[in-house]
C-alpha cells in the first residue's frame, strides 16, 4: 500500500531564506508526483508536476526533484517571501488506471517578514 | 479561464436531508474525481469517473453517490447525510493520456452535518 510522508509537518523561516520541503513514498511504482499549495480554507493550487521519467521540474523560484529509486521528492523554494506561507502537499499518482492521487499530510510553512 | 467550480462553497444541513454538491469543469477533461479532506487523515478519494457514464469507487465511497451524465459535470450526492460526513470536499479533473495528467482542483465545499 502506497504511503506518502512529508517532513517536517511545520516550518517557520525568516523572509529571504532558501528552504527545502521533503516528501517520501513507499512504493516506487508511481506514474507521477505533483506538488500543491493550499491556503487556509482554500482549494489546492498545482505548483509542479514531475513525471516518473523526469528528475526535476522548475517554475520560477520553485524547483522540485524526484528520485524514484529512493522514494523521495523535494520542493526547493528560493528566496522565500511571506506570500509563500501556506500548506504544501505532495501527491503521487499510482501507476495503474485509477488516476487516484495519494496525498501526504502536508508541510505548513510560515515565512516571517 | 480554465477552472473547476463547485457549489455550494459552504453548506450546513441536518442529518438525513439529501443534498447535492455540484462540480463543473470547462477544460473538456475526461477524468473527474471527488476527495474529502479531514484533519489528521489528509485527502482521500471518494469516487472517480474516467468519462461519461463511467464511474468507480475510491477509498471512502460509503454514504455517497455520483453520476456523470455530461462530460463537464460530476455531482456528489449524499442521500442521507450523517455527522461523520462533515468535511471539506474537493472536486478535481484531469485529461488522461500523455502530457502530464496534471490534476486541477476546485475551491472546495465545506459541509457541516448536524
Amino acid at each position: 500500500k502506497q504511503e506518502v510522508t512529508q517532513i517536517p509537518a511545520a516550518l517557520s523561516v525568516p523572509e529571504g531564506e532558501n528552504l527545502v520541503l521533503n516528501c517520501s513514498f513507499t512504493d516506487s511504482a508511481i506514474y507521477n508526483l505533483q506538488w500543491f499549495r493550499q491556503d487556509p480554507g482554500k482549494g489546492l493550487t498545482s505548483l509542479l508536476l514531475i513525471q516518473s521519467s523526469q528528475r526535476e521540474q522548475t517554475s520560477g523560484r520553485l524547483n522540485a526533484s524526484l528520485d524514484k529509486s529512493s522514494g523521495r521528492s523535494t520542493l526547493y523554494i528560493a528566496a522565500s517571501q511571506p506570500g509563500d506561507s501556506a500548506t504544501y502537499l505532495c501527491a503521487v499518482r499510482r501507476g495503474d488506471s485509477s488516476y487516484k492521487l495519494i496525498f501526504g499530510s502536508g508541510t505548513r510553512l510560515l515565512v516571517r517578514p | 479561464e480554465a477552472q473547476v467550480t463547485q457549489n455550494p462553497r459552504y453548506l450546513i444541513t441536518v442529518t438525513g436531508k439529501k443534498l447535492t454538491v455540484t462540480c463543473s469543469q470547462n477544460m473538456n477533461h475526461e477524468y473527474m474525481s471527488w476527495y474529502r479532506q479531514d484533519p489528521g487523515l489528509g485527502l482521500r478519494q471518494i469516487y472517480y469517473s474516467m468519462n461519461v457514464e463511467v464511474t468507480d469507487k475510491g477509498d471512502v465511497p460509503e454514504g455517497y453517490k455520483v453520476s456523470r451524465k455530461e462530460k463537464r459535470n460530476f455531482p456528489l450526492i449524499l442521500e442521507s447525510p450523517s455527522p461523520n460526513q462533515t468535511s471539506l470536499y474537493f472536486c478535481a479533473s484531469s485529461r488522461p493520456g500523455q502530457g502530464g495528467n496534471e490534476q486541477y482542483f476546485g475551491p472546495g465545499t465545506r459541509l457541516t452535518v448536524t
